[in-house]
């Protein structure tokens, strides 16, 4: 089992611009989760898909937008990029009582 | 609100030295707390979860709900525990919110 895998690894996309992320979870998990790292802070939770609905959001605008599909993986979209969303994307993946498990991230760099 | 508080960005010590890193909580219910490590250049990865009260790596951390504290300790550091440590409160439905983090530097 790879575990969580995410594409692609980086990114570089202009101001305006629209980008597509995606996650694999781990097999056997059924929840994907998408968080935000800016340089030097924590993971920032961004929202949350459980059968193929959005079940929990954070403190994110409209911008960010997310789907699930029925094999649990999952796509976070962002419009109309700012510079500020420049940032480690990371998708974790999870199920009822196991713990979330952390893909490798999509670097994402707006210029 | 529920908030993550680690006060270190970055712990030095020694190698064989003991290592405590500090992580205090804010949360209105019964929180599950988790410890993440992220190694130079790997991902994000689960080091302990409270309610397992296992010691991975040597590693050990107690819950005190009295402190709101769930620090992480290891009696003798060793220089492959270098890395970002992540105190992290799980909400309902796995949602975490984490602290920002500390760098653990051990030095031979």
């Amino acid at each position: 089992d790879a575990g969580v895998t995410q594409s692609p690894t980086h990114l570089i996309k202009t101001r305006g611009q629209q980008v597509t992320l995606r996650c694999s979870p781990k097999s056997g998990h059924d929840t994907v989760s998408w968080y935000q790292q800016a340089l030097g802070q924590g993971p920032q939770f961004i929202f949350q898909y459980y059968e193929e609905e959005e079940r929990q959001r954070g403190n994110f605008p409209d911008r960010f937008s997310g789907h699930q599909f029925p094999n649990y993986s999952s796509e976070l979209n962002v419009n109309a990029l700012l510079l500020g969303d420049s940032a480690l994307y990371l998708c974790a993946s999870s199920s009822f009582l196991q713990a979330a498990r952390f893909g490798p991230g999509t670097r994402l760099t707006v210029t | 609100a529920q908030r993550v508080t680690q006060p270190e960005k970055l712990l030095s010590v020694f190698k064989g030295a003991p290592v405590e890193l500090k992580c205090n909580y804010s949360y209105s219910g019964s929180p599950e707390l988790f410890w993440y490590v992220q190694y130079s250049r790997q991902r994000l990865q689960l080091l302990l979860r409270h309610i397992s009260r296992e010691s991975i790596k040597g590693f050990t951390a107690d819950l005190n709900k009295g402190e709101t504290s769930f620090h992480l300790k290891k009696p003798f550091a060793q220089e492959e525990d270098s890395a970002m440590y992540y105190c992290a409160l799980g909400e309902y439905g796995n949602k975490l919110v984490f602290g920002a983090g500390t760098i653990l530097r051990v030095k031979s």
